[in-house]
């Protein structure tokens, strides 16, 4: 699977979009680019992935750039509980059952 | 059931003791994974079931770590002669079919080696 690169920290004011970037500029052709989230005391959620179109659902939007080097999930209204650390996995379809593999992660902090 | 369920939530255990920690996957799951994260830190991949295959224990830190799953669902996850540097959430996750967004975590238990 391809690595990712992501800023450790961001913040976000309430009620605002929130941007988290994502770098993989060693993506191959069938690689897909998954998002989860980490809320405290809780184990990861999965939120979204996409492949070269732009995807959106009922969560957030994935923006993914034309030469898929890198992507952007968009949270278009942060509230408190979006509070969490975010991670950016690319992994091919083919891998199967094998395990997903976290990196550290963006921690977003949404402020009242 | 709705979810993964973990038991116990929260764990103590005297330095030198073993520890049984379980998972039950959604049912028809037939991928089920293992994971820790000590406080702080990232998710180490541990171990993984797939269906009556032999499990992927590349993960494993050492061997007095084991896990079986009984069955294709339930998983026990066994630390034995436990040490402190063992202290963490252990999160186990299942999954039914190859997509990644497949996955779904329980909430956890973390495991005090005191």
């Amino acid at each position: 699977d391809a690595k990712t690169t992501q800023p450790p920290s961001m913040d976000c004011a309430e009620g605002r979009a929130a941007n988290l970037p994502c770098n993989h500029s060693t993506i191959s052709g069938n690689e897909y680019v998954y998002w989860y989230r980490q809320i405290h005391s809780q184990g990861p959620q999965y939120i979204i992935h996409g492949l070269k179109n732009n995807e959106t659902n009922e969560m957030a939007s994935l923006i993914i750039t034309e030469d898929r080097k890198s992507s952007t999930l968009i949270l278009p209204h942060a509230t408190l509980r979006d509070t969490a650390v975010y991670y950016c996995i690319v992994r091919s379809p083919n891998s199967g059952n094998t395990p997903l593999v976290f990196g550290k992660g963006t921690r977003l902090s949404v402020i009242a | 059931g709705a979810g993964v369920s973990q038991s116990p939530s929260n764990k103590v255990t005297e330095k030198g003791k073993d520890v049984e920690l379980r998972c039950d996957p959604i049912s028809g799951h037939t991928a089920l994974y293992w994971y820790r994260q000590s406080l702080g830190q990232g998710l180490e991949f541990l171990i993984y079931f797939q269906g009556n295959s032999a499990p992927d224990k590349s993960g494993l830190p050492s061997d007095r770590f084991s896990a079986e799953r009984t069955g294709g669902s339930v998983s026990t996850l066994t630390i034995q002669r436990t040490q402190q540097e063992d202290s963490a959430v252990y999160l186990c996750a299942s999954s039914p079919r190859q997509d990644s967004y497949g996955y779904t975590f329980g909430s956890g238990t973390r495991l005090t080696v005191v």
